[in-house]
């Protein structure tokens, strides 16, 4: 079964800094999509940047990017300029490709703050 | 521009109450699917549903029973609820496999 792994339960990030923050998965499949979502504290979930396997450039969204390296099966968020509004729950998802459904497993989540 | 609406926002049962946590999407997507988010665990699977009338299960099914009779709608049942499943449920959808999911807003459910 796949898994997402987010070892840093916590990060901290100076405002206008940039941060990095880490996912590794464990799959078999070669093809899979992988996502960012972001969780501030009105609980809402914002898709922050997608993946797709098969494409080797990594994905960027205005300030979000990510190092994706299939190899290592390592897919890292990395939030440059950071501001206020960044302060976040941030979760790594995992989903196959291919089939009927679209199940998403996600990662237990890293904890970010931006310090003024 | 609705997206996915979940009802209630909060709610607080007693041990042993039965509720219905409603969920609704106007995009026409055909999967949907509940997940609850716990402190340290992430979120996981509940229930999905790649179209009406079809559903199964995900990672944490039991004590919940799901339906979808139509494309919008896919309600969450909790049959007799436990401390346990104190928990923010939220309902998500997609157009399709590799789409991201659209979320709704959450239930913070209690159980006492």
């Amino acid at each position: 079964a796949q898994t997402v792994t987010q070892s840093q339960p916590e990060m901290s990030v100076q405002e206008a800094e940039t941060v990095t923050l880490s996912c590794t998965y464990d799959t078999s499949e070669s093809d899979y999509y992988l996502f960012w979502y972001k969780q501030p504290p009105s609980r809402q979930m914002i898709l922050v940047i997608r993946q797709e396997a098969y494409k080797q450039q990594n994905a960027t969204e205005n300030r979000f990017s990510v190092n994706f390296q299939k190899a290592a099966k390592s897919f890292s968020l990395k939030i440059s300029d950071s501001q206020l509004g960044d302060a976040a729950m941030y979760f790594c998802a995992y989903s196959r490709y291919g089939g009927a459904t679209n199940k998403l497993i996600f990662g237990t989540g890293t904890l970010l703050a931006v310090q003024p | 521009n609705a997206g996915v609406t979940q009802t209630p926002k909060f709610q607080v049962l007693k041990t042993g109450q039965s509720m219905t946590l409603q969920c609704a999407q106007d995009m026409n997507h055909e999967y949907m699917s509940w997940y609850r988010q716990d402190p340290g665990m992430g979120l996981r699977l509940i229930h999905y549903s790649v179209g009406a009338g079809i559903t199964d299960q995900g990672e944490v099914p039991n004590g919940y029973n799901v339906s979808r009779s139509t494309t919008e709608d896919f309600p969450l049942r909790l049959l007799s609820a436990a401390p346990s499943q104190t928990s923010v449920y939220f309902c998500a959808s997609s157009s399709g496999v590799g789409s991201p999911l659209h979320f709704g807003n959450g239930t913070r459910l209690t159980v006492t």
